[in-house]
């Protein structure tokens, strides 16, 4: 049911660089929504990673970067770590839904 | 710190109604900096937003809960809750309460831990 779509999983080496998509429409981030990111490890809750697209809360280390360009956006992990592997998901908002809408959610694994 | 804890039972049978309610801490449910919301995510499944409430109490639910759902506030307890009525199995999930940061264009800035909710007879 999501409307923000990313790819089941990524994968990357210690050190690498990794980006995530997450592909909307024009009733959601290509309405000029923000968008914002999340990490998800099992059995915690979620982190807060970035928000209006490019901000990142007190604590958040500026490996995670994130980017938005017409009805998508992208978040950048650089320098990847082994504590990175976790689950990472979109959030904007959809004017159709009336209401805020996830991403499909993306695994990264960290080789 | 703010922090959120949900609370509730972790098994409802099918067709009666899943209760929940999350207590705030380190802060004021009745800011009108701030508004609240639940999340949930099925086994094995991405997460899914359920509903917003907002400062002015205005609510907006997700349009495929919406005939099922009830958000409301308890400002004396500083607590807020979730009613889902007629629950099937498909409404087994790990059920998350959290805080928007702003009304316009809102996002999650704190979480609970999550509480899994089964539902089986």
């Amino acid at each position: 049911q999501s409307v923000l779509t990313q790819p089941p999983s990524v994968s990357g080496a210690p050190g690498q660089r990794v980006t995530i998509s997450c592909t909307g429409s024009t009733s959601n981030i290509g309405a000029g929504y923000d968008v914002h990111w999340y990490q998800h490890l099992p059995g915690t809750a979620p982190k807060l990673l970035t928000f209006g697209n490019n901000n990142r809360p007190s604590g958040v280390p500026d490996r995670f970067s994130g980017s938005k360009s017409g009805t998508s956006a992208s978040l950048a992990i650089t320098g990847l770590q082994a504590e990175d592997e976790a689950d990472y998901y979109c959030q904007s908002y959809d004017n159709n839904l009336n209401g805020s809408v996830f991403g499909t959610g993306t695994k990264v694994t960290v080789l | 710190q703010l922090q959120l804890q949900e609370s509730g039972p972790g098994l409802v049978k099918p067709s009666e109604t899943l209760s929940l309610t999350c207590t705030v801490s380190g802060g004021s449910i009745s800011s009108s900096a701030y508004s609240w919301g639940w999340i949930r995510q099925p086994p094995g499944k991405g997460l899914e937003w359920i509903v917003n409430m907002y400062y002015d109490a205005s609510t907006h639910y997700n349009p495929s809960l919406q005939s099922r759902v009830t958000i409301s506030v308890d400002t004396s307890k500083n607590q807020f809750s979730l009613k889902v009525r007629s629950v099937t199995a498909a409404d087994t999930a790990e059920y998350y309460c959290a805080r928007l940061a702003r009304t316009v264009d809102p996002y999650f800035d704190y979480w609970g831990q999550g509480i899994l909710v089964t539902v089986s007879s």
